[in-house]
């Protein structure tokens, strides 16, 4: 299976930071990667696709990029509704798995 | 709009056959995706457990392979999963997805999850 690693597992920010999260696979999946949201009590939200695509109706705040084995999300501007638990996940070979989350709440 | 919706018991004993349905609203399950199944714990974090294609095509994670059946089923607009012989390790909230069945996608829409605890 390939596995997924995120850095970091959790970080506090404020409103307005500039924020980055890593996300690493242990084999090259050329850009079959996508980037996920989640809130408590909610299921994962899809921002991104294909590495970098940002997915219908998600802020242009979301940024992302990479390709092989390395990936970053970035929110340029981070918002009240941005405190959320983000998750990478590759599809590039069955299984399709994901990171272990990166936390981002308020500082 | 599609829209997905997990149905099931949410207490099972061990050693019995976990079934969930996902019923898919607002489209058909003959469309062009892959209807997938995906756990959460918060012990394990996010796993995907497999995914159909409305042809009957199958995909399973081999970690539950042994254990793991994903239908469709056309009449009635919906997928099913069935994992048998449960341990406390499946208790999760269970979440139906869908993927695009084109190159890259990723599971654009999900079902609210249901939780399920395996417990005597």
């Amino acid at each position: 299976d390939i596995q997924m690693t995120q850095s970091p597992s959790s970080l506090s920010a404020s409103v307005g930071d500039r924020v980055t999260i890593t996300c690493r696979a242990s084999q090259s999946i050329s850009i079959f990667l996508s980037w996920f949201q989640q809130k408590p009590g909610q299921p994962p939200k899809l921002l991104i696709y294909a590495a970098s695509a940002l997915q219908s109706g998600v802020p242009s705040r979301f940024n992302s990029g990479g390709s092989g084995t390395d990936f970053t999300l970035t929110i340029s501007s981070l918002q009240p509704e941005d405190f959320a638990t983000y998750y990478c996940q590759q599809s590039y070979t069955s299984p399709f798995t994901f990171g272990p989350g990166t936390k981002v709440d308020i500082k | 709009q599609i829209q997905l919706q997990e149905s099931g018991p949410g207490l099972i004993k061990p050693s019995e056959t976990l079934s969930l349905t996902c019923g898919v609203g607002g489209g058909s399950i003959s469309s062009s995706n892959w209807w997938s199944w995906v756990r959460q714990t918060p012990g394990k974090g996010l796993e995907w457990i497999g995914q159909v294609y409305h042809s009957g095509s199958t995909d399973y994670n081999p970690s539950l392979k042994s254990r793991v059946t994903i239908s469709v089923d056309k009449s009635k607009n919906q997928f099913s999963l069935k994992l048998t012989s449960v341990t406390a390790a499946d208790t999760a909230i269970y979440y139906c997805a869908k993927k695009e069945s084109y190159n890259y996608a990723g599971l654009d829409l999900w079902g609210q999850g249901t939780l399920v605890t395996v417990s005597s």
